[in-house]
């Protein structure tokens, strides 16, 4: 069974640039959640989504934005990046029915830097 | 409110010698309790989960994790630490009611192990 797949693993960006991210979540796993991970603050939750809604969203400013698509597929976007925007950016599914007490699976995540 | 503290931001010990890394965490209900580790570069992986059956808790890696109510803590241990440990380890809170969830991630732990 393959696990959580993100793209791109790694890319580069300038100041002011837009960024997309995409996840796909283990098969059958139908909510996808998002965080973002630097040294300085840690593991970020940004936004779950499931069966295509936003259920939660986290403290970040709308630049930040995301989507699911039917299969479950997500994207996340930041648009015109900022320097602190450089970070891990890693995807989580899970399984339904299971919110709260199921675990999350994570993919390995896309490393952005903006320069 | 809910947090998570791991009281060590890094840890570090001989090959062959125990390991222990401390979670305590706050929460206004019964929450689950999850420890992942993130090898650099990485996505998070489970480690192993408490979800209210049994309080000492087995995971992967001959890692397991006691949770104590009355302390508040879900503390990590492995009786022999091996060099491929060597890692970032998280404690996750998980807390959902009805319309409700929240995934809480501690600061990290790293563990460094000398040979």
């Amino acid at each position: 069974k393959a696990g959580v797949t993100q793209t791109p693993r790694y890319l580069i960006k300038t100041r002011g640039q837009q960024v997309t991210l995409s996840c796909s979540p283990i098969s059958g796993h139908r909510s996808v959640s998002w965080y973002q991970q630097t040294p300085g603050q840690g593991l970020q939750f940004l936004f779950e989504y499931f069966s295509e809604t936003q259920r939660n969203k986290g403290n970040f400013p709308g630049r930040f934005s995301g989507r699911q698509f039917s299969n479950s597929r997500s994207e996340m976007n930041v648009s015109t990046l900022e320097l602190g925007d450089s970070a891990l950016y890693l995807c989580a599914s899970s399984l339904p029915g299971q919110r709260g007490t199921g675990e999350l699976f994570f993919g390995e995540g896309s490393r952005l830097t903006v320069l | 409110a809910q947090s998570v503290t791991q009281l060590d931001s890094h840890v570090s010990v001989s090959e062959g010698t125990p390991v222990l890394l401390r979670c305590n965490y706050s929460s206004s209900y019964s929450p689950s309790l999850f420890w992942y580790v993130q090898h650099p570069n990485k996505g998070l992986q489970l480690l192993l989960k408490y979800t209210s059956a049994a309080t000492l808790v087995k995971g992967i890696n001959g890692f397991e994790a006691e949770f104590k109510k009355s302390e508040t803590s879900f503390h990590l241990t492995k009786p022999s630490a091996h060099m491929s440990d060597a890692a970032e380890y998280f404690c996750v809170v998980r807390t959902t009611k009805t319309s409700y969830d929240k995934v809480i991630f501690g600061p990290g732990t790293s563990l460094s192990v000398i040979p």
